[in-house]
């Protein structure tokens, strides 16, 4: 199956600050990937659907200009939570669809304190 | 709207016990029905994948079963050990262009010595 690396595994930053997540599909084009957010004991809550070469498409109630996401090729998306404020801290998860099941990565700890 | 239930939401069982999980759902048209283990901090691990004529399927200890007529489907643990400890998700997926998942909220299990 697809293996997907998503980087970084955790990261604290200061209230105000933009971070950025890199989700790689390692042995897999994906014209497309998923972006989740889930919170502690919640299920995985979809943000926005990434597509290779276009815009992103969000789900409603989710930010587009504070999730930035960029999909500059077939292995690469990146999100970047801009003016990272407490409320944002949450664990953010990246997959890459194949055929019949979706491949997650390793998943990011936002902490914004 | 799509729907995915599991139940219980949370469940405690002695190491070597047997436990079973279960997921209804209502999204049609169906394509296919994933579930997922996700440790805590972790990104979701695919188990098992089942499509409309298939109605069982095994791998290793964790057996899924799947009736497409009353739309439910149960994953089964045997012999349960301390590893299994996990939040178990269920995914089902729309038979169509978009093809998009639904994801039940997940049973959190912790097997205990």
């Amino acid at each position: 199956g697809a293996v997907v690396s998503q980087h970084p595994s955790w990261v604290i930053c200061k209230s105000g600050t933009s971070v950025k997540i890199e989700c790689r599909s390692l042995d897999f084009q994906a014209t497309t990937m998923f972006w989740y957010r889930q919170f502690p004991k919640q299920s995985l809550m979809l943000m926005a659907t990434s597509n290779e070469g276009s815009k992103a498409t969000y789900e409603q109630g989710v930010e587009k200009d504070k999730f930035l996401i960029n999909h500059a090729s077939l292995t690469l998306s990146t999100l970047t939570v801009t003016s990272a404020h407490p409320e944002d801290s949450s664990f953010y998860i990246c997959s890459v669809e194949g055929f019949t099941e979706a491949f997650f990565g390793q998943g990011t700890r936002l902490t914004v304190v | 709207k799509n729907q995915v239930e599991q139940s219980p939401q949370s469940l405690i069982i002695l190491e070597g016990k047997n436990c079973t999980l279960q997921c209804n759902y209502t999204v049609s048209p169906f394509s296919n029905l994933r579930w997922y283990k996700q440790d805590t901090g972790r990104g979701p691990v695919s188990l098992t994948i089942m499509t409309f004529s298939e109605n069982t399927k095994s791998n290793g200890r964790y057996t899924a079963t799947l009736d497409a007529d009353t739309k439910q489907s149960s994953l089964h643990i045997t012999a349960s050990q301390l590893s299994d400890s996990a939040s178990y998700i269920c995914v089902v997926s729309e038979d169509t262009n978009a093809g998009k998942s639904t994801f039940g909220d997940g049973t959190t299990l912790t097997v205990k010595p």
